[in-house]
């Protein structure tokens, strides 16, 4: 089956401790993206990426980091320098720009908590 | 001043009712337009795109494009408790990058 998968699903971090998400897609899209949403607020954008080795900051990228070493791979790296990680995570991949391609799908997920 | 505003609800309709969402848009370059659907705890799933001017149908739901009002709804005919969930407007305004969502409207369907 085609898609995206993000792991873990819960993840728990204590103070001063970086944690990685992971999210895969099987699509062939060349660009993914993470965003944070917290309750009641709207999808924000952290990272994304167009293509293998290049990414590009989104709206709220301080204490984030990410790399594209693989094109069906984007994992996000929440760093000690994020002050207030606690959040619901999405990636998502878009096979292009054009109609009908332009379209972002998600990934299930990753909820992260701090202790 | 928000890019994509929706009523934050919640929309309380009856079973086998219309309900009608709205979403309105800043940017006059927008290109594409998306509703996604997103349950409680669930990441967001899609509903339906949008690019012209006008009505787009999909089984119980219809999207309606306005570019000069700068607004697009969503209506779904029929609805089920099963819709109940919190419906996102999307906005694309070109390049990768400027996809705007709105914040969403929770929606209740009464049995």
């Amino acid at each position: 089956d085609g898609g995206i998968t993000q792991s873990p699903k819960y993840l728990f971090r204590k103070e001063g401790q970086n944690v990685t998400l992971s999210c895969e897609q099987n699509l062939n899209h060349d660009a993914m993206y993470w965003y944070r949403q917290d309750p009641g607020q709207g999808l924000r954008l952290i990272y994304y990426s167009q293509i293998v080795n290049d990414f590009q900051k989104g709206d709220i990228a301080e204490g984030y980091s990410v790399s594209r070493e693989k094109k069906e791979s984007f994992p996000l790296t929440v760093t000690s320098a994020q002050k207030n990680p606690t959040a619901f995570y999405l990636c998502a991949s878009k096979g292009g720009q054009a109609r009908n391609t332009d379209t972002q799908y998600f990934g299930p997920g990753t909820r992260l908590t701090v202790l | 001043q928000k890019e994509v505003e929706q009523n934050s609800g919640p929309l309380s309709v009856p079973e086998g009712a219309i309900a009608s969402l709205n979403c309105t848009y800043s940017d006059r370059v927008s290109q594409s337009f998306f509703w996604y659907r997103q349950y409680s705890g669930k990441s967001p799933e899609l509903i339906m795109s949008i690019y012209s001017n006008g009505d787009k149908e999909d089984g119980r739901f219809t999207a309606q494009l306005n570019k000069a009002s700068q607004y697009v709804s969503l209506l779904i005919r029929d609805s089920q408790p099963s819709d109940s969930a919190t419906y996102l407007c999307a906005v694309n305004s070109g390049g990768y990058q400027k996809v705007t969502f709105g914040t969403g409207t929770k929606l209740q369907v009464i049995p």
